[in-house]
């Protein structure tokens, strides 16, 4: 199986900042990686598909990058209502998630 | 608007049976694969199977291979998990989930709750 390791498990922001969450798979995805946030009593929901596809109706401060077995996803100014625990997902084989990094506000 | 809701979840013994289900609306489930993933009480999520379009063809997880059965009805727009020999990691909240592309899963129910405990 693929491991994911998401970077930090817990990262604390203020609003306005630029945000960066990692994400790094045990080995080449070949950007085969989606990213899901998941708020408090909520299903997650799908933000960024194959690495860099925004899906519809998601904001354009959400961003993502990467290929190989490194990926990013960025937020560009965090807003109070991107407190959530974001999870990488990856594809390429067997389908795996990453542990989830927690988004908290500062 | 797209709407999965996930129903039959309860507390099992292990050993155990249960079959869960999703009716889907919104969408034109026959022309969707369709996906279960669940999310343990520690918040880990583990991609458990998918069904494609017409039932013909499923694939699992290694984790439950032979244990669950993914089946669909597409006249009722149901989405099924046929969960058998349970376990107490099989402990967890089960989604069912659309996927527009293939493992790209872009709608997702709210959940039911499965609890595997004598």
């Amino acid at each position: 199986d693929i491991q994911m390791t998401q970077s930090p498990s817990v990262l604390s922001a203020s609003v306005g900042d630029r945000v960066t969450l990692n994400c790094k798979a045990s080995q080449n995805i070949n950007k085969y990686l989606n990213w899901y946030q998941q708020k408090l009593g909520e299903a997650p929901k799908l933000l960024i598909y194959n690495t860099n596809n925004l899906q519809t109706g998601i904001p354009s401060r959400f961003s993502g990058s990467g290929s190989g077995t490194d990926y990013t996803l960025t937020i560009s100014s965090l807003q109070p209502e991107d407190v959530a625990t974001y999870f990488c997902f990856q594809h390429n084989s067997w389908p795996t998630f990453g542990g989830g990094t927690k988004l908290e506000l500062k | 608007e797209v709407q999965l809701v996930e129903s039959g979840g309860s507390l099992v013994q292990p050993g155990g049976s249960l079959k869960l289900s999703c009716v889907a609306s919104g969408f034109t489930f026959s022309n969707y694969w369709m996906d279960w993933v669940r999310q343990t009480p520690g918040k880990s999520l583990e991609w458990i199977g998918e069904i494609n379009t017409d039932g013909s063809k499923t694939n699992y997880a290694p984790s439950i291979k032979d244990r669950f059965t993914i089946s669909r009805d597409n006249a009722k727009s149901t989405l099924y998990l046929q969960m058998s020999n349970v376990k107490s990691d099989d402990t967890a909240i089960y989604y069912c989930t659309r996927t527009e592309y293939r493992y790209v899963m872009d709608a997702w129910g709210q959940g039911a709750s499965v609890t595997v405990s004598s």
